[in-house]
């Protein structure tokens, strides 16, 4: 994938964790990163936009950054319903524009 | 409520045209604040964007597919479609439609993300 994420995170109940996503400056770099949340059997679900803004809705346990060509994402207060794939992704502008998403990162709640 | 209501055979041939449609309800089609997209998940893979349009028909496509990727809309209808060519196993999964937020900046297009989703097509490709 053209934004790396690490394949797997894992946090006790109540635990902060944080899911990394590297890009570069066509991407995420320039126009920043979205996060998706992903479980199985659903659509994924938008849980942030450009960086740090949380749709309506979003809990404020999930919050987002980016530095450079890099971006994070951080859920705190970990609850069992927050086990799910979660998904980086970003507009690129090569080859005529695109998007591209993460690997994707699988988060267990122990 | 913003609904995307998808349509289309959840069965394929190899070698042959997938064909899934999307009707839009909720929101007009021809607002200028949205593109309409095709996101894919493979079994036991991540999501892979597709494609999207805007409602005069401008696209953009995956470079991986757009050999093979056909999207089309249909303001009239409210629905927007995607065709994908000589599909192999490789193409099985669930496709979803999606509303997406991609705004033209000076510097570029910078998207706002997939904020309405369809509820997914599970595609098997037979032999």
């Amino acid at each position: 994938s053209v934004l790396t994420q690490p394949p797997s995170v894992s946090g006790a109940p109540g635990q902060r964790i944080s899911i990394s996503c590297s890009g570069g400056t066509s991407n995420i770099g320039t126009f920043g990163v979205n996060w998706y949340q992903s479980l199985p059997g659903t659509a994924p679900k938008l849980i942030m936009s450009r960086n740090n803004q949380r749709p309506s809705g979003v809990p404020a346990r999930f919050s987002g950054s980016k530095s450079g060509t890099s971006a994070s994402l951080a859920i705190s207060g970990l609850l069992p319903d927050d086990e799910a794939d979660y998904y980086c992704a970003a507009w690129d502008d090569t080859v005529k524009g695109h998007m591209v998403f993460g690997g994707g990162t699988t988060l267990t709640v122990l | 409520q913003v609904q995307l209501q998808q349509s289309g055979p959840g069965r394929v041939k190899s070698s042959e045209t997938l064909s899934l449609t999307c009707s839009v309800s909720g929101v007009s089609i021809s607002s200028t604040s949205y593109y309409w997209a095709w996101v894919r998940q493979s079994p036991g893979k991540g999501l892979e964007w597709i494609g999207n349009i805007y409602y005069n028909g401008i696209t953009f496509n995956n470079p991986s597919l757009e050999s093979r990727v056909t999207t089309s809309i249909d303001t009239s209808k409210h629905q927007f479609s995607l065709n994908l060519t000589s599909v192999t196993a490789a193409d099985g999964g669930v496709y979803y439609c999606a509303r997406q937020t991609l705004i033209k900046y000076s510097y570029g297009y910078v998207d706002f993300g997939l904020d309405v989703w369809g509820q997914g097509t599970t595609v098997t490709v037979s032999s």
